[in-house]
């Protein structure tokens, strides 16, 4: 049982470049998020999902996209990158937060830090 | 609209003594649960302890406890018998009921545990 699963962990972009964050959870989670964290900061949310075929925007969505295909693969496109999002995003995931019993407790990745050059 | 706040900068504590975090919350919605996070310095988020708005008793997990004043609205996590790998930020965070609904954090505290 692996988790929440991010790749890469480490990556250097130039500016205007893009790429994918990918993101994979075998607990068959229906909610899944994306943060950011800035050094000595908390999280912000970037994007979430609550099933296959749905997204939402959440604080700060500018730069970024995301897909929701299958309930198992929530990757994070970065377009055009600039150096306002090195960061360290994390992906997560949450058992449904309306069902009886959850608590809506996240179960997060590592973390992928990203330096944008 | 939900809203966390941790305004301790640092804390320092000596070893095998207790320590409080401070956590206050903000929501108009009567239904919501707040939770503790752990980051050491490899990374990782580490979950340590869940409140429901509705749980009459204050949530304990090991030597985690946290002290629920919902008048007030603080969800303060105590730790007790402090070790050094307590050492690490500890974020708050909070979710409302409802099918939408996410994670709100805290800014973070940075706790250091001294020998």
């Amino acid at each position: 049982n692996a988790g929440v699963t991010q790749t890469p962990k480490f990556r250097i972009l130039k500016i205007g470049q893009s790429m994918t964050l990918q993101c994979a959870q075998d607990m068959n989670h229906n909610y899944m998020y994306w943060y950011r964290q800035d050094p000595g900061m908390g999280l912000k949310l970037i994007y979430y999902s609550v099933g296959a075929g749905i997204t939402d925007k959440g604080e700060v969505p500018n730069g970024y996209n995301v897909s929701r295909s299958t309930t198992e693969d929530f990757p994070l496109r970065l377009e055009l990158a600039a150096p306002s999002q090195t960061s360290v995003y994390f992906c997560a995931s949450s058992p449904d937060p309306t069902e009886n019993g959850n608590t809506g407790e996240l179960f997060f990745g590592e973390g992928s830090r990203l330096t944008v050059l | 609209a939900q809203k966390i706040t941790q305004t301790q900068p640092g804390m320092f504590v000596q070893e095998k003594e207790a320590v409080t975090l401070d956590c206050t919350y903000d929501t108009s919605d009567q239904s919501y649960g707040l939770f503790w996070y752990k980051q050491p310095s490899s990374g990782e988020m580490i979950f340590l302890i869940y409140q429901g708005s509705y749980d009459e008793q204050n949530a304990t997990e090991g030597r985690y406890s946290l002290n629920f004043q919902k008048a007030r609205k603080s969800a303060n996590l105590v730790i007790s018998a402090s070790q050094l790998g307590d050492s690490a930020m500890y974020f708050c965070a909070m979710r409302v009921a409802g099918a939408n609904s996410k994670l709100t954090f805290g800014k973070g505290i940075t706790l250091s545990v001294r020998p």
